[in-house]
């Protein structure tokens, strides 16, 4: 499994662009990239999955460059709501389990 | 769609009694539960592995007898916390996928105090 590295914390302000980097330089082969948002006395909650290049969805994009080592999750146009905890995750699809790394908990201003 | 429930969603019990939290999946069929523990401030830490209709695979540390772990269907897992202890306070978290996929869906969690 590999390890995921993120910074502790992040603070924005509101209405700006985020961008949370994760490192996983043991990265697989087949190892898939998958982004979840905590909020405080709650479940993970699914943002994102990628492989490789960019993937976006309603709610972010997730851009994972050539070499697969890192990759970046950005929330367009941060809002109050958006102050959670954001963990990487790197695991092959299919595979039994992942491990959960820190996290970086992202404080919004207003 | 891809709804994970928890039951209950807290939980207040005296040292020494044991406490059984029901993880369902409401809108799929689940062949892999995970049950996870986060402490305050912490990340959360895989516990164990459930497979519908086989034993639980625990991770390192994780006592089995204490936390007993059934998946008889594939939309129920429950987990027993036996003869619970104020160290066993803590957040507990279900989640559960389908074959194949990799995306894990949590369930809202259960919030257990042992007094």
């Amino acid at each position: 499994l590999a390890k995921t590295t993120q910074p502790i914390s992040m603070d924005s302000y509101e209405g700006q662009e985020v961008n949370i980097t994760c490192s996983h330089n043991n990265i697989a082969t087949n190892d898939y990239i998958t982004w979840y948002q905590q909020f405080p006395s709650q479940g993970p909650r699914f943002i994102i999955q990628g492989y490789k290049t960019k993937v976006t969805n309603e709610v972010a994009s997730l851009f994972i460059p050539a070499d697969r080592k890192s990759s970046t999750l950005s929330l367009p146009r941060v809002s109050l709501s958006d102050t959670a905890v954001y963990y990487c995750l790197a695991g092959t699809r299919g595979y039994q389990k992942v491990t959960f790394g820190t996290g970086t908990k992202l404080q919004v201003i207003p | 769609g891809a709804v994970v429930s928890q039951h209950p969603s807290w939980v207040i019990c005296k040292s020494g009694t044991s406490v059984k939290i029901e993880c369902r999946s409401l809108d799929f069929q689940a062949t892999t539960m995970f049950w996870y523990r986060q402490f305050p401030k912490q990340s959360l830490m895989l516990m164990a592995t459930s497979n519908e209709g086989s034993k639980a695979t625990y991770e390192q540390g994780v006592e089995k007898d204490k936390f007993l772990i059934n998946h008889a269907s594939l939309t129920l897992s429950t987990l027993t916390v036996t003869s619970a202890h104020p160290e066993d306070s803590s957040f507990y978290i279900c989640s559960a996928k389908l074959a194949n996929q990799e995306t894990q869906y949590f369930g809202p969690g259960t919030r257990l105090l042992v007094l």
